[in-house]
C-alpha cells in the first residue's frame, strides 16, 4: 500500500546543530508540504513543493530549507537548531488536478517530535 | 492573512448526542473545504470533504457549507466516545497558492 513515512520520529539536538528530517512518500504524489505543529497554533506551513526542483516558503519558513531531488521525497533541514524550533513537524503530500478533484486533499505522515535544548 | 476560525473548545457531548463543529474562514477563493481528525499524539486523518455549498452526508458525519456565509460545519450524529479528538477545519484555495489553511481546531470530547 502507498504510504508517507517520516524519520526519525523523535529527535533530540542541541541548539545549533543542523538536524535533517526526513519525508518520503510512495503515492507518487506531485505535491509536498511540511508543516510544523505547536500548542495554541495549530499547523502552520514551513516549505513546500509543487514538484522536482520546486519549492516554495511558507508562512514559517525562517530557519528552515527544503529540497525536492525526486518525486517521493523532501526533506527540512534545521539549518541552526533553536529552541524556538521545538514542535512536532508533520510531512504531507496531494495530488493536485483542478479544482472539486478530491486529489487536493493532504494525506499526512506520522509525525516527528524534535526537541531543541 | 488568510484566518480561519474554529469554535473555542474543548467541546463536550455525551455519548449518543449530536456533536456541532463549527469553522469560519476569511479567504473567498477557497473552494474546497477539508476535515481532519486528530487524535493526540497522531497524525491528522482525512474524514470529511465538501466542495459545494449545502450538506454532504457520510455515515455519522454531515459536512455542511455555506459560501456566501463563509462558514463550514461539521456534525456528527451519535457521537462515540471513540469521536473524542481534535478536529481541524481547512480550506483550501485551489489559485496559484494551492494551500490548506488550518483552523487551531476544536478538541471534542465524548462522555460515556
Amino acid at each position: 500500500d502507498a504510504e508517507i513515512t517520516q524519520s526519525p520520529r523523535h529527535k533530540i539536538t542541541e541548539t545549533g546543530r543542523q538536524v535533517t528530517l526526513a519525508c518520503h512518500q510512495t503515492w507518487n504524489h506531485n505535491n509536498m508540504f511540511w508543516y510544523r505543529q505547536d500548542l495554541g497554533h495549530g499547523l502552520r506551513l514551513i516549505h513546500y513543493s509543487y514538484g522536482v526542483q520546486d519549492t516554495n516558503k511558507g508562512e514559517v519558513s525562517d530557519g528552515y530549507s527544503v529540497s525536492r531531488s525526486n518525486t517521493e521525497d523532501l526533506p527540512l533541514t534545521l539549518e541552526s537548531a533553536a529552541s524556538s524550533q521545538t514542535s512536532v513537524y508533520f510531512c504531507a503530500s496531494s495530488e493536485s488536478k483542478g479544482q472539486g478533484s478530491r486529489s487536493n486533499e493532504q494525506f499526512f505522515g506520522p509525525g516527528t517530535r524534535l526537541t531543541v535544548l | 492573512q488568510k484566518e480561519v476560525e474554529q469554535n473555542s473548545g474543548p467541546l463536550s457531548v455525551p455519548e449518543g448526542a449530536i456533536a456541532s463543529l463549527n469553522c469560519t474562514y476569511s479567504d473567498r477563493g477557497s473552494q474546497s473545504f477539508f476535515w481532519y481528525r486528530q487524535y493526540s499524539g497522531k497524525s491528522p486523518e482525512l474524514i470529511m470533504s465538501i466542495y459545494s455549498n449545502g450538506d454532504k452526508e457520510d455515515g455519522r458525519f454531515t459536512a455542511q457549507l455555506n459560501k456566501a456565509s463563509q462558514y463550514v460545519s461539521l456534525l456528527i450524529r451519535d457521537s462515540q466516545p471513540s469521536d473524542s479528538a481534535t478536529y481541524l477545519c481547512a480550506p483550501f484555495e485551489q489559485g496559484s497558492a494551492r494551500q490548506l489553511t488550518f483552523g487551531s481546531g476544536t478538541q471534542l470530547t465524548v462522555l460515556p
